[in-house]
């Protein structure tokens, strides 16, 4: 079976630093993504990693370990408009390879 | 831009009753996906399609087919609606090969 573990909840200051982790055991692996999703809204696209290491963008980067199966996305200089969930995903083998498999997502919320 | 229709963003149904959720993507994707949200459980794959006239079922097809006459058109149908899918229902496409996926704006179903 496949599983996805991401924290809940989560709660920072705006201006500081976030790091939200994702650790995943799943039957096959050819990516894993990083969605947003603000409260009533569609899923939106965020980072994706294929191979080990940092991928920055721009107040966003996202970490990868195939090895351990683990994943961060990492938030600086959080601004309110940061509150929303964040979803990880796996993109599983198969044809196309579009098959997300979803975690429940972690609710980040930004105080003043 | 991108974009993903779906027909309803709120629908009230009764027991019973069949139900048609319709999406359109304006990219020429090859696979179209749809989901159900749900609070603790995240996004759930119900099916998915890479080409016209194909379909593969997702984690929980039960209760759910689907149609894709046309590239740009995937429908969602449920038969004969049951209370327990209530649900946030999310259409998303994807270009081959590639792991994003751009969602709709989602169609929230309850049934009576």
């Amino acid at each position: 079976g496949q599983n996805i573990d991401q924290p809940t909840e989560m709660t920072a200051t705006e201006g500081a630093i976030v790091q939200i982790n994702c650790t995943y055991q799943t039957s096959g692996f050819n990516g894993l993504f990083w969605y947003q999703q603000h409260a009533g809204e569609a899923p939106t696209f965020l980072s994706y990693n294929v191979l080990d290491g940092l991928e920055e963008k721009g107040r966003f980067s996202s970490f990868l370990s195939r090895s351990k199966g683990y994943s961060y996305l990492l938030l600086k200089e959080l601004q309110m408009k940061d509150s929303a969930s964040y979803l990880c995903a796996v993109s599983l083998e198969g044809p196309g390879a579009n098959n997300l498999f979803f975690g429940t997502g972690t609710r980040l919320t930004v105080i003043p | 831009d991108v974009k993903v229709t779906q027909s309803s963003r709120y629908l009230v149904k009764r027991t019973g009753e069949k139900v048609f959720l319709e999406c359109v993507q304006d990219m020429d994707h090859e696979n179209m996906f749809w989901y159900r949200q749900d609070p603790g459980l995240g996004l759930r794959l119900i099916y998915f399609s890479y080409d016209v006239k194909m379909k593969e079922k997702g984690d929980i097809p039960e209760g759910y087919s689907v149609s894709r006459e046309k590239k740009e058109r995937f429908s969602l149908i449920l038969e004969s609606a049951s209370t327990n899918q209530t649900s946030m229902y999310l259409c998303a496409s994807g270009l081959l090969g590639t792991g994003e996926l751009f969602f709709g704006e989602g169609s929230r179903l309850t049934v009576l």
